[in-house]
């Protein structure tokens, strides 16, 4: 069966640290990965990682994939309490006909100023 | 460009009614997802239509179902309510079912 982890489930730093978010799959027919950030309401897009870009940097954020380890990790630097929110990974695998997005738990971040 | 648009923002209703929940995706995307959400189970997928058609579905019972129109707003309809189904309800919509989606703002739905 498909499954994505994300770990930890919660997480509470200091402003000014540095976290790291993991996600970790077990899919067939994997085409890409995707990060998302959910505050109060609609889930944003952060980055979609496939074979061909594994790597992807905006600002204090960036991610990392990795197709042999089956996992990704989301890094924030310098966090600041406005990154307090759900982070979520979703990984999309690829049917005969179709695909399907598989999504895990998310991962609560808290920052406390 | 406008985003993901989903109506009402709030419901409430009581057991054994039905609601339609309504989605207008980004124009121009085809592919619209529906998603239920609730604290500690995460995005719970419930189905994703295409021009018209379901294309996938997640492991929902009967009493939800939806549609789409041939200007790809989708509608969401559960009926014979039951406390449980109380959660936020997104959509997601994409370009063809490719990725990312992007979401709207969602529906709480309570049910009392």
């Amino acid at each position: 069966e498909d499954k994505v982890v994300q770990s930890p489930l919660s997480l509470v730093v200091h402003e000014g640290d540095t976290v790291t978010l993991n996600c970790s799959y077990e899919v067939t027919n994997f085409r890409s990965l995707l990060w998302y950030k959910q505050e109060k309401k609609a889930p944003t897009f952060l980055f979609m990682l496939t074979s061909s870009g594994i790597e992807k940097k905006s600002g204090r954020l960036s991610s990392i994939l990795d197709k042999k380890e089956l996992s990704s990790i989301l890094n924030i630097t310098a966090t600041q309490t406005g990154d307090s929110a759900i982070y979520l990974c979703a990984v999309e695998a690829v049917g005969d006909s179709n695909y399907q997005l598989i999504w895990g738990a998310g991962t609560k971040l808290i920052i406390k100023p | 460009k406008a985003g993901v648009t989903q109506t009402p923002r709030y419901l409430i209703k009581t057991r054994g009614q039905q609601v339609t929940l309504s989605c207008s995706p980004i124009s121009g995307h085809r592919s619209v997802s529906w998603y239920q959400q609730t604290p500690g189970q995460g995005l719970q997928f419930l189905f994703e239509y295409f021009s018209e058609t379901q294309r996938n579905k997640g492991n929902f019972p009967g009493r939800f179902s939806g549609r789409q129109f041939s200007n790809s707003r989708s509608e969401m309809n559960v009926s014979t309510l039951e406390l449980g189904d109380s959660a936020l309800y997104l959509c997601a919509s994409s370009l063809a079912g490719y990725q990312p989606q992007h979401f709207g703002d969602g529906t709480r739905l309570s049910i009392l």
